[in-house]
């Protein structure tokens, strides 16, 4: 149990447009949903924190309107990249936590992976 | 100084030898550990959890904390080419809502 879909796995864009990246809990309810960002060589970059029905809390450093998360249910998480520029390619991972789930436990999507043209 | 620092290697070993990958850190309130293994281009996937100090065991993997030296550990046993990924530890305390994760250790085991 416990796996964390993502879609798309990768996408190519042309800059100026927006990317759209699901993240889905497949059989199990996720009260808190995790974005990170990674780039190559290096750990994980915690984007931002979404819980269900609420405004996501965003790191500091990290622009909200032009990382935009919608967590709308119990088992899905979108982030959309808007405008994207060449600078926002990059890998990046959602993570769930389950309702009873172990103390800091999490489970990882397999990630996505962006190039913006 | 950051939270939690973690050699990032690379660390290339025989197949069959033993692995230590190891993390140090700060904030003497962690207290939940975790390591997971993140193969290229792919999620972290959960390895080993664990609680407080002590040991643990799954397999050909153990998992050591040390609350009072700040220091965690993960030994793999007859590394196999498979085990070749980069590998995370991960921490938190209770009540906390993320993790601390270190930067990971790329790990090679050749054949």
């Amino acid at each position: 149990g416990a796996v964390v879909s993502q879609h798309p796995s990768w996408v190519i864009c042309k800059s100026g447009t927006s990317v759209k990246i699901e993240c889905r809990s497949l059989d199990f309810q996720a009260t808190t949903m995790f974005w990170y960002r990674q780039f190559p060589k290096q750990s994980l970059m915690l984007m931002a924190t979404s819980n269900e029905g609420s405004k996501a809390t965003y790191e500091q450093g990290v622009e909200k309107d032009k990382f935009l998360i919608n967590h709308a249910s119990l088992t899905l998480s979108t982030l959309t990249v808007t405008s994207a520029h060449p600078e926002d390619s990059s890998f990046y991972i959602c993570s769930a936590r389950r309702a009873s789930g172990r103390n800091g436990e999490l489970f990882f999507g397999e990630g996505s992976r962006l190039t913006v043209l | 100084q950051k939270e939690v620092e973690q050699d990032p290697g690379p660390l290339s070993v025989p197949e069959g030898a033993i692995v230590s990958l190891n993390c140090t850190y700060s904030n003497s309130a962690f207290q939940y550990f975790m390591w997971y293994r993140q193969y290229s281009r792919k999620g972290p996937e959960l390895l080993m959890y664990t609680y407080s100090s002590g040991n643990k065991e799954d397999g050909r993997f153990t998992a050591q904390v040390d609350k009072s030296s700040k220091y965690i550990s993960l030994f793999i046993r007859d590394s196999q080419p498979s085990d070749s990924a980069t590998y995370l530890c991960a921490m938190t305390q209770t009540g906390a809502n993320n993790l601390f994760f270190g930067t990971g250790t790329r790990l090679t085991v050749i054949p």
